[in-house]
Order: C-alpha cells, then structure tokens, then sequence
C-alpha cells in the first residue's frame, strides 16, 4: 500500500457525462500529480498541485479541470466524456518542495470506462 | 518544458542475461531521476533513483548511471528473472516539479 487513495477504482458512464476522481495523497505529502494511462501507452502528466496551487499543467484537454482542497486531497473533473477518454488515471503524491523533489508515490488508479 | 525519451520500447533477454534501458531528457535544470516499475494492471512503483550530484547508484542487481554533460541516464538490471518482467519507465524531475516520464521499456525475460 502506497498510502495514496484513489476513488473510485472502476467507473464506467455514457459520452457526454461528467465524473469527478477523488485522491487522497500520503500524509505529509505537498504534491499531487494526475496521470492518464490508455491502453499500453505510457503515463500522460496532465497537471500538478502544489500545497494547493496549481504547478505545472501538461496536455490536459480544456475539458478536464483539477483543485487540490486544503486538506491536500485533489479532484480531478472530466466533463463531456469521450469514448477516447477511456483510461486508467493515476494520482501521485510526493513531499516535494520547490526546491527539490523526492520520490513519487501512486495510488491504484481509476479505470474509467467511456461507453 | 522537459521531454524524456526512452529506448528501446520493448526488450527481450534471456533469464540471467542484462537488460538496459536508457533515456535522454531535455531539461538541464532536471536533478532528479526516477525509475518506476509497473506490472499488468497495477501502479507503478519506485525502484531506484538518482539525483544529479551522483554519477551511478546500486541496489542488489539494479543500478543507475547519469551522465549529466550528455543528459541522459539508464537503467542496468543484471542476473535477470522472470518476476522481473514488466514495463519500466524512467522520468525526470527538477526543483519541485512535474515528473515527466519516458514512453515506458515492455521487458520480456524469457526462460
């Protein structure tokens, strides 16, 4: 275990809907990064929080947003879902600060199905 | 921003044989190295990593070279097994942010 929670672990909804991913990062950790995985490709960063800021912003589509809450725990909303959104999303968390960055921990993954 | 290739995208060995995996990275400014392991539908996960004041690190039958001058870096697992078969993916990091991962090394050890 980790110690980052991800919910929920499966989801499956229609095209056009919208759903929200829920992390909860280790204790004590700063940083929260969301990740897309698709079907045997690689990890797609689309953004990072920072002690709730946003930090740094990959290729998220405009369809998608993320907060991090003061309680450090993220959400990350995806709206008008696509059949291609369909992917495991993975949060990471480290402790991290801006000067120098430590290990990164993963949560098991949301495995959203589009349908 | 940083950019992280990897190479190759899918390697076979040998049971006891050596795998390498090397990435490259655009970034100077990265210090921070990671390399993470993922088996068939799980998360990935910390194997070693190597932070840009040291040239080489060693854990049992894995190491880490960077070669800062060059930017890039790899990963060496000697005495391969078969639980050793998974996808490894390298990433780069600098002063607190974003990882950026490498596209991810499918290695296949065969008995």
């Amino acid at each position: 275990d980790s110690g980052v929670t991800q919910t929920p672990k499966h989801l499956i909804t229609a095209t056009g809907q919208r759903v929200t991913l829920r992390c909860s990062p280790r204790s004590g950790d700063l940083s929260v990064y969301w990740y897309q995985q698709s079907l045997d490709q690689g990890l797609q960063f689309l953004i990072q929080y920072y002690n709730g800021e946003e930090r740094a912003k990959g290729n998220i589509l405009e369809r998608f947003s993320a907060q991090q809450f003061p309680d450090l725990h993220s959400e990350l909303n995806l709206s008008s879902l696509e059949l291609g959104d369909s992917a495991l999303y993975f949060c990471a968390s480290s402790y991290g600060t801006p000067k120098s960055d430590t290990e990164a921990f993963f949560g098991q993954g949301t495995r959203l199905t589009v349908v | 921003g940083e950019n992280v290739e990897q190479h190759p995208s899918t390697l076979s060995v040998q049971e006891g044989d050596s795998a390498v995996i090397k990435c490259t990275y655009s970034d100077s400014a990265s210090n921070y190295f990671p390399w993470y392991k993922q088996e068939l539908g799980k998360r990935p996960q910390l194997i070693i990593d190597i932070r840009s004041n040291v040239g080489e690190k060693k854990d049992q039958r894995i190491a880490v070279t960077l070669n800062k001058t060059a930017k890039h870096f790899s990963l060496h697992i000697t005495e391969t097994q078969p639980e050793d078969s998974a996808v490894y993916f390298c990433a780069a990091a600098g002063g607190g942010n974003k990882l950026t991962f490498g596209t991810g090394t499918q290695l296949k050890v065969e008995l």
